[in-house]
């Protein structure tokens, strides 16, 4: 079974640039959600989309951080510009309807940000 | 507000221990609760998951745990670790109403000595 696939697995970026994470979901997931991961902070919602339509922007992350759901098998997270302090590992799931609770998870891209 | 709060960082065990990993919800009503694993470079997987019936819920790997209504707590357990349990465990809620973004705990690390 395919699951989540997340590309670049890595990504190292100069202060300022801007970079595009990818996802591509569980075929036939309807739920897409963004997370950044960090030793201090855990796991920080992003983003949360249902059948393609935004549901949660991750209030404090609106201005340099922007999802989209293209389709419902592609999704990207952009950041621009960047920010040192971006540094983090980014984790896509899906999950196939808000009544199968079980989340997918990619691998993750690790951002590094110079 | 509700929130997921696992009070340990960090646990360290002898191989062959029992194991308790602490989590605590604050949440309104009835919750789904979940046990997430991360092992290193990979991402999330589900362990098990909780919503009605019986309050002893068993997962992967021989590891369980108890919902308790009274202490708003869903801690995981097992009776002997392995090395191989070393990873970031993570306890998680699904909203409700609605919403059902899942929220999670900021993890423990449990590093397992042979």
């Amino acid at each position: 079974d395919a699951g989540v696939t997340q590309t670049p697995r890595h990504e190292v970026a100069e202060k300022g640039q801007t970079i595009i994470l990818k996802c591509e979901p569980v075929s036939g997931h309807n739920d897409l959600f963004w997370y950044r991961q960090t030793k201090i902070q855990g796991l920080e919602l992003l983003s949360y989309f249902r059948s393609k339509s935004l549901m949660e922007d991750g209030g404090a992350f609106k201005d340099r951080f922007k999802a989209e759901m293209l389709n419902s098998s592609f999704s990207t997270l952009k950041i621009q510009p960047t920010e040192p302090k971006d540094s983090a590992v980014y984790l896509c799931a899906s999950r196939l309807t808000d009544s199968n609770e079980r989340l997918f998870f990619g691998h993750g891209t690790k951002l590094s940000v110079l | 507000a509700q929130s997921v709060t696992q009070p340990d960082a960090r646990v360290t065990v002898s191989e062959g221990a029992s194991l308790q990993l602490r989590c605590k919800y604050s949440y309104s009503a009835t919750p789904y609760l979940f046990w997430y694993v991360q092992y290193p470079r990979q991402g999330l997987q589900l362990l098990l998951k909780y919503y009605s019936g019986d309050p002893v819920v068993q997962g992967v790997n021989s590891f369980e745990a108890e919902f308790s209504k009274s202490n708003s707590s869903f801690h995981l357990q097992k009776a002997s670790v392995h090395w191989s349990d070393s990873a970031v465990y993570f306890c998680a809620l699904r909203w409700g109403g609605g919403n059902y973004k899942p929220t999670f705990g900021k993890g423990t690390s449990l590093v397992v000595h042979p």
